[in-house]
């Protein structure tokens, strides 16, 4: 089965800086692709979802990256707040599968 | 905006009683899932359940088991809690080819 494995699992990052999560995932199949944000105490709220047309999104404060030649989906944080200091997870799926999580990133942003 | 409704939010109980979790989710979805997330953030899928078919996870102890009325509902028992059980339980749903929307978690303390 689909195997994800997210790295770092912990990020600590000057207010201002980028910071970069990465996923590599195993099935090549995988069409859908997923970030979630946890803050502490809360539940898991999606960042953003990608399919696998697309190779990259933008959102507010962060973009997102796909290479699906080298199965590796990235979260890139551009100048980092303290609002971002939560708990990241990487999300994968084929079609009409179930998803697969990573571990999860712990970001703390630091002034 | 919450669209899966989990209850309670909290429950503490001894080791070797009984427990039950609801879950209710108004999105139309038809498949939901119930995931634990342990201290150390991992999450873990326990259920999957989409049109009767229940699919389990070979690792989910026996003394776990979904419940499921119709497709907006599958609340979790547990039937003799042990402390190794205290986590936080995330229901959570999906509809083909979507991401997946999470509850609030109930987190389970086991004394």
């Amino acid at each position: 089965g689909e195997q994800v494995e997210q790295r770092p699992p912990h990020l600590s990052v000057r207010e201002g800086d980028s910071a970069v999560i990465t996923c590599t995932y195993t099935d090549p199949n995988s069409y859908y692709f997923f970030w979630y944000k946890q803050e502490p105490g809360a539940s898991l709220q999606l960042l953003m979802k990608v399919f696998s047309s697309t190779e990259i999104n933008e959102g507010q404060g962060f973009t997102v990256l796909l290479n699906k030649k080298d199965k590796r989906l990235s979260l890139n944080l551009t100048a980092a707040h303290p609002g971002d200091s939560a708990a990241y997870f990487c999300a994968v799926s084929a079609f009409a599968q179930g998803l697969t999580f990573g571990l999860g990133t712990r970001v703390s942003v630091f002034p | 905006e919450t669209a899966v409704f989990q209850t309670p939010n909290y429950h503490v109980t001894q080791v070797g009683n009984e427990v039950s979790f609801n879950c209710k989710q108004t999105l139309g979805h038809d498949t939901m899932y119930w995931y634990k997330q342990d201290s150390k953030k991992l999450l873990k899928i326990m259920f999957s359940y989409n049109n009767k078919q229940l699919i389990v996870n070979e690792t989910v102890p026996r003394r776990f088991s979904p419940q499921s009325s119709d497709k907006a509902h599958l609340n979790l028992r547990i039937k003799s809690v042990e402390p190794e059980d205290s986590a936080v339980y995330l229901c959570a749903s999906r509809r083909r080819g979507t991401e997946v929307f999470f509850g609030k978690g109930t987190r389970l303390t086991v004394v």
